[in-house]
């Protein structure tokens, strides 16, 4: 069946560090991806979605390409902040079924 | 515009209480989404409702979950008889478009302690 993998659990960086949290799918076809962000005491908020090969979704300095060949959509942004701190989880959704499959989360602490 | 309302925020419910849980989606969006949040096991789907259709009910959730919609901007999620292993986040979910194109827009959650 389709799943999502997100390789890391945890993530500790510095401000203005680079970030880089990876997802890998695995979907027949040419699923939605999705990335979502989740602070303490929330939902999980939609931060953008890409749906066909090579297209970049991004929102508030945050981006992924969705990247069939090596079927990933990681997630990058070039200097994070403190107030980035939170879950973020990738998502995958098949275009033929209405079931969003999410990733475990991957836990980012931004340091001052 | 409004976004996903769910009452309570937190629940402390004793083993075998009843406990009803609200949500009520944002305006427009025709499907609805249940689901359990735990450290363990992520987001699990409890139920989901398509224009106020239950497609599905909860798979190995359904003998003591139930979720209705009794219109098309309130929702209720019944757990009967609660128990200890039901503690979590409870967050209901509404979106826009049918299938899994569309992204989700996710209420606060409620938090369910069960003693």
């Amino acid at each position: 069946g389709d799943s999502v993998t997100q390789t890391e659990g945890q993530v500790a960086l510095s401000e203005e560090d680079f970030l880089t949290i990876h997802c890998n799918y695995s979907a027949s076809g040419y699923p939605a991806l999705f990335w979502y962000v989740q602070y303490p005491g929330e939902g999980p908020q939609f931060l953008f979605r890409a749906s066909r090969d090579k297209e970049k979704g991004s929102s508030r300095g945050f981006e992924a390409t969705y990247d069939k060949g090596t079927t990933s959509f990681h997630l990058r942004k070039a200097s994070v902040q403190e107030s980035d701190s939170a879950v973020y989880y990738c998502a995958l959704g098949a275009t033929n079924a209405y079931k969003v499959i999410f990733g475990k989360g991957t836990h980012l602490h931004v340091l001052p | 515009d409004a976004g996903v309302t769910q009452t309570p925020r937190h629940e402390v419910a004793e083993k075998g209480q009843t406990i009803i849980l609200k949500c009520e989606p944002v305006s427009g969006h025709n499907d609805l989404f249940w689901y359990r949040q735990t450290k363990i096991q992520g987001l699990e789907l409890l139920s989901y409702f398509r224009s106020k259709s239950l497609m599905e009910d909860g798979g190995a959730f359904k003998d003591r979950f139930k979720a209705e919609m009794l219109n098309s901007s309130f929702s209720t999620l019944k757990i009967q008889p609660t128990e200890p292993k039901d503690s979590a986040v409870y967050l209901c979910a509404s979106s826009f478009g049918t299938g899994g194109f569309y992204e989700q827009y996710f209420g606060p959650g409620t938090r369910l302690t069960v003693l």
